[in-house]
């Protein structure tokens, strides 16, 4: 079955970098894109971006780009996001997400991954 | 970039009742349509996708309805489990932008 396992939590100080990972199976990695969405607390879902894990090729949100890198390592079916220059208000938890629909031109998001906290504190 | 509104951002109603929630979008999408169900504490589940079609496992009492600019979730009969929080996300293309989403309980 489609899992997406995700790494741990993560406490940083103002400033510092983040690096989650999300480790897929059950699917073919390369044949979809890897979305990445986050959720501050008490908040709603913010679409970060996605990466096309065949390609590599990125695409993000306006407000993410200049801080946000997504990356994929083929070999070991897991994407990557690291956001730098952390703020206290990127505190959120952290979720990748993929389409597996087999319907032309739905992206919606069938399969999750558990999320990975990340908490930004001095 | 198109901005996608909800409405309401929350309501509360009785079991058994029918509930519909609004989405908005600022310019039209087709039917480029996904609503998702957030429990508290849990990971978001897709429930509708292509404006109307039905996830595979998702109860046959909710269903979507909409196209262009304007999409509807509807809970047939509301039920304790219903509990949680509901959004929309435009698909057509990149920002894969969501609703603020609205929050559904029980009177």
């Amino acid at each position: 079955q489609v899992q997406l396992v995700q790494s741990g939590a993560e406490v940083k100080k103002p400033g510092a970098s983040v690096k989650v990972s999300c480790k897929t199976s059950g699917y073919t990695f390369t044949g979809f894109f890897l979305h990445w969405v986050r959720q501050a607390p008490g908040q709603g879902l913010e679409w970060m971006g996605r990466i096309d894990a065949y390609s590599g090729a990125t695409n993000c949100a306006q407000k993410f780009q200049d801080r946000v890198t997504m990356t994929r390592d083929t070999s070991v079916s897991t994407a990557y996001m690291e956001l730098n220059s952390l703020k206290s208000d990127d505190t959120a938890e952290y979720y990748c997400a993929v389409s597996l629909i087999p319907v032309t031109d739905v992206r919606a998001f069938d399969s999750w991954g558990q999320g990975t906290v990340v908490t930004v504190s001095s | 970039d198109i901005q996608m509104t909800q409405s309401p951002s929350s309501l509360s109603a009785s079991v058994g009742d029918r509930v519909t929630i609004t989405c908005r979008a600022s310019q039209g999408i087709s039917n480029y349509l996904a609503w998702y169900q957030q429990r508290p504490g849990k990971v978001p589940e897709l429930l509708i996708y292509a404006a109307s079609t039905l996830q595979s496992g998702v109860p046959s009492r909710f269903s979507g309805s909409g196209s262009g600019t304007e999409f509807t979730l509807t809970i047939s009969s509301l039920q304790p489990e219903d509990v949680a929080t509901y959004y929309c996300q435009k698909y057509n293309s990149v920002p894969f932008t969501f609703g603020p989403g609205t929050k559904v309980d029980i009177k």
